[in-house]
């Protein structure tokens, strides 16, 4: 168990929808990242925030957002869903601002129909 | 454009003997770089670190060497155990300023270790 609580672990939607995944990062950690992956690209950085502030930024498309709240769980805001952001969305978590993902959750699966 | 390649899809190896997993970069700009353990349902798992300012570090029956001039690194486990079976992940990262979090991942090897 990592530590890191990601919720829901599947959700399927349509096309055109929105949906909010929600990560609870490690106690005591101040670091949140989130990583999508696809069958074809693999696992992709998406962001990464730091005590409620955005750090770095990855490709993350137009149509998704981010943000850490003050008791530091975070979420990943999807929408105008197309099929192709159908992957595994990942939470990470880390006690320090530069250092990299230590802990992972085990993923939420969306699913676009 | 694939900065970081596994180019091994899977490896099979024998218990108690040597896995060796390769990864080459492309990126000239990474000076970190990580390996991650991954079971079926469940997310990543840190493994082992190591900077470029060294060519070696090891924990326990992990030790990871980089090749900087040829852009390479290996992760090494020595004995290699059943439980080892898993998918692993080679991830490198360069100082964006603010955060290292922006970490660009290989494709992933499965290992698979045979009683």
């Amino acid at each position: 168990d990592s530590g890191v609580t990601q919720t829901p672990k599947h959700l399927i939607t349509a096309t055109g929808q929105r949906v909010t995944l929600r990560c609870s990062p490690r106690s005591g950690d101040l670091s949140v990242y989130w990583y999508q992956q696809s069958l074809d690209q693999g696992l992709q950085f998406l962001i990464h925030y730091y005590n409620g502030e955005e750090r770095a930024k990855g490709n993350i498309l137009e149509r998704f957002s981010a943000q850490q709240f003050p008791d530091l769980h975070s979420e990943l805001n999807l929408s105008s869903l197309e099929l192709g952001d159908s992957a595994l969305y990942f939470c990470a978590s880390s006690v320090g601002q530069g250092g990299q993902p230590q802990h992972f959750g085990d993923g939420t699966r969306l699913s676009i129909l | 454009d694939q900065q970081v390649k596994q180019n091994s899809p899977s490896l099979s190896v024998q218990e108690g003997r040597i896995s060796i997993l390769n990864c080459d970069y492309t990126n000239s700009m990474f000076d970190y770089f990580l390996w991650y353990k991954k079971y079926p349902a469940e997310g990543p798992t840190f493994l082992i670190s190591i900077s470029s300012i060294k060519d070696k570090n090891e924990d326990g029956r992990f030790t990871v060497f980089l090749n900087k001039s040829a852009k390479h690194l290996s992760l090494h486990i020595v004995p290699s155990q059943p439980g080892d079976s898993a998918v692993y992940f080679c991830a490198a990262s360069a100082y964006g300023g603010t955060s290292y979090g922006k970490l660009t991942f290989g494709q992933g090897t499965i290992l698979t270790v045979h009683p």
